[in-house]
């Protein structure tokens, strides 16, 4: 079965410092991966996904992710945090082989990131 | 482009009693879901549709809820009744067509907060 594991609740970063939150995987075949952020009451926005190809991934608001194959991991980076960046960030994967809907996300706990000043 | 509208953004309700839910997705998005976020867990899939058809609702609780999209465009959600654990946050995502479904990242509306009390 697919899982997604964030192993941490809470990452504290001081502002221009880089960051990372993690995450681990479980799928059957090659993995979909994808991260979102969450802003207080509003909904996902997509950052970034790994499909194929180069392992680091680059997306929105400078933000990157690598993916390690070897230890199912997709952590998100960031070289210098802003406290804009404070928000509740999820990873999810899809399993192109699941046998079920060929378009069923499925998210991690959550990771809240907190960048102090 | 507009984005995925979602309303009302807040209901409070007595347990045992109904309520619904409405979704208007990105415009040509053939593929439309509900997910449900609990406070501090990820978003979790209650039922996908693909143009009006249902293609996974195998995480939907029947008993009580109901969901349609009868002209393959907008959505409603329903909960009938609802319970105290039925409180949470309700997403609607959208995403491109099938063919592009793997690669597509989800794009979410901003949630219909639910209290049940």
């Amino acid at each position: 079965a697919q899982s997604v594991a964030q192993p941490e609740d809470q990452v504290n970063v001081a502002e221009g410092n880089p960051l990372t939150v993690k995450c681990t995987y479980s799928v059957s075949g090659n993995p979909y991966l994808f991260w979102y952020v969450q802003y207080p009451n509003r909904g996902l926005q997509f950052l970034l996904k790994y499909i194929t190809g180069d392992n680091l991934v680059k997306g929105s608001y400078g933000f990157e992710a690598e993916f390690n194959k070897s230890q199912t991991s997709f952590h998100l980076k960031k070289p210098s945090a802003l406290v804009s960046d404070s928000a509740l960030y999820f990873c999810a994967v899809r399993d192109p082989y699941y046998g079920g809907s060929q378009g069923n996300l499925i998210f991690g706990k959550g990771t809240k990131l907190s960048v102090k000043p | 482009e507009a984005g995925v509208a979602q309303s009302p953004r807040y209901k409070i309700i007595e347990k045992r009693q109904s309520v619904a839910f409405w979704c208007n997705p990105i415009s040509g998005h053939a593929t439309l879901y509900w997910y449900q976020q609990i406070l501090g867990q990820g978003p979790k899939l209650l039922i996908q549709f693909q143009n009006n058809g249902v293609v996974d609702d195998s995480q939907l609780p029947k008993d009580r809820f109901s969901a349609e999209r009868l002209k393959g465009v907008d959505s409603t959600l329903k909960i009938q009744p609802a319970k105290l654990e039925d409180s949470a946050v309700y997403l609607c995502a959208s995403s491109a067509s099938p063919g592009l479904a793997y690669n597509s990242p989800l794009h979410f509306g901003n949630g219909t907060r639910l209290t049940v009390t």
